[in-house]
């Protein structure tokens, strides 16, 4: 059983556009929702998170948009750079699980200069 | 800094033999965790502690145990390696109600 499915698997933009990654859960337990951005050789990191209180969280160029009701929420990269190339993962966490973190299969992003 | 520290970035091990992965954290955290990473399929959780000697199976914990004796360190070992078990290894530490920081994996082959 997939809790956290992501989509796309694989994303190519070219510099200066929009990328958009998305996810949806199935249980409603979850009240975390990180992005980690994962480089080549390197443990991922986190990138930004949200909380399903708010339904957008926005920062630099990078924002989470959150929709409870339909249990999805993704990620937009503005002014996509290739500096911005790594694979992104989504994933999700409930306080009653011990925070464990379920993750989405991730998206490899390239931006082409 | 934030530290989570994987032993090894590379192994070598021969089918049937006992592996450890080792993993030590300077934060503090409460809970630590092992995944694997494997091409199409994800970050998939093998086994997380939320105390020292407490441990919990994650989704795919067939073929691996864990030991938290000091809360800064967690093992993964695999009891008997098979070649199904080469993959990236990535342990994480966290603190509740913040985010989780992942050491830099170990790529483990299993010939």
């Amino acid at each position: 059983q997939q809790q956290v499915k992501q989509s796309p698997q694989s994303l190519i933009v070219q510099k200066g556009g929009i990328s958009i990654i998305n996810c949806a859960y199935e249980n409603t337990a979850f009240d975390y929702f990180p992005w980690y951005q994962q480089f080549p050789g390197k443990g991922p990191a986190l990138l930004i998170a949200i909380r399903p209180d708010v339904s957008e969280k926005k920062e630099g160029r990078f924002t989470i948009s959150f929709n409870k009701s339909a249990k999805q929420f993704s990620l937009h990269i503005m002014d996509s750079q290739p500096g911005d190339s790594a694979t992104y993962f989504c994933a999700a966490s409930a306080q009653g699980s011990n925070y464990k973190l379920t993750f989405g299969k991730g998206t490899l992003l390239t931006v082409n200069p | 800094d934030v530290k989570v520290t994987q032993s090894s970035r590379y192994l070598v091990k021969r089918t049937g033999e006992k592996v450890f992965l080792e993993c030590v954290q300077d934060m503090d955290h409460e809970n630590m965790f092992w995944y694997r990473q494997d091409p199409g399929l994800g970050l998939r959780l093998i086994y997380f502690s939320y105390d020292v000697k407490m441990k919990e199976k994650g989704d795919i914990p067939e073929g691996y145990s864990v030991s938290r004796e000091k809360k800064e360190r967690f093992s993964l070992i695999l009891e008997s390696a098979s070649t199904n078990q080469t993959s990236m290894y990535l342990c994480a530490g966290l603190s509740a109600g913040t985010e989780a920081f992942f050491g830099q994996g170990t790529r483990l082959t299993v010939v």
